[in-house]
């Protein structure tokens, strides 16, 4: 059973430049979140997703977008990029719809590191 | 979601069992205790989960006090592969994939 697949694994790009991570979930999974992990603030969450609509976002700024497509295959944009958006963002995925019953596990991806110069 | 506490590092003699502790006295009644483990540069791995009882896999053993206020993460025979950061969570099942994963314990297994 094939894990979260991401891409990039890493890629580096300048400031003002705009960026696109993508996320497969494990096959079955519907539900799909991203995290972004800084050495300052450790890990953070950005959003997530269920049924391609976005059900939960955190405290991030507008250029942080994302959006789920039918097959549950994920993206995450950012825009107008800072030095400070250098990280490494995590995708997971998890079968359970979100705020469902029971205990709710998610399974990461090995993330895409992206520098900004 | 109630806060946890964790000792921000602790190491262990590979070979022998990992005790790492989680205080979470603010616990809910329909809230989980879950365990999530980060090795450097990784996305973090889950280990497992409990509600009440303990519970045990073959990663690890979670034991629960009765009162729910903390628990304990037990790797019965600590490797070098076990080096790593390891979080503990607390997380009601209503409320989403939204994770707090603090700052979690920096466990080094020694040779």
């Amino acid at each position: 059973k094939a894990g979260v697949t991401q891409t990039p694994r890493y890629l580096i790009k300048t400031r003002g430049q705009q960026v696109t991570l993508s996320c497969s979930p494990i096959s079955g999974h519907r539900s799909v979140s991203w995290y972004q992990q800084t050495p300052g603030q450790g890990l953070q969450f950005l959003f997530e997703y269920f049924s391609e609509t976005q059900r939960n976002k955190g405290n991030f700024p507008g250029r942080f977008s994302g959006r789920q497509f039918s097959n549950s295959r994920s993206e995450m944009n950012v825009s107008t990029l800072e030095l400070g958006d250098s990280a490494l963002y995590l995708c997971a995925s998890s079968l359970r719809q979100p705020k469902g019953a029971g205990a709710n596990v998610l399974t990461f991806g090995a993330g895409s590191r992206l520098t900004v110069l | 979601d109630a806060k946890t506490t964790q000792p921000p590092s602790m190491d262990c003699a590979e070979g022998r069992a990992a005790n790492l502790p989680c205080n979470h006295s603010t616990i809910s009644g329909n809230e989980y205790v879950y365990w999530y483990r980060q090795i450097h540069s990784q996305g973090p791995q889950y280990i497992i989960h409990g509600l009440k009882n303990n519970e045990t896999n073959e990663m690890a053993s979670l034991i629960i006090t009765e009162d729910r206020k903390s628990s304990t993460l037990i790797l019965p025979h600590a490797t070098l592969r076990d080096t790593a950061v390891y979080y503990c969570i607390v997380r009601a099942s209503s409320t989403g994939n939204q994770f707090y994963f603090g700052t979690g314990t920096s466990l080094t297994v020694i040779p």
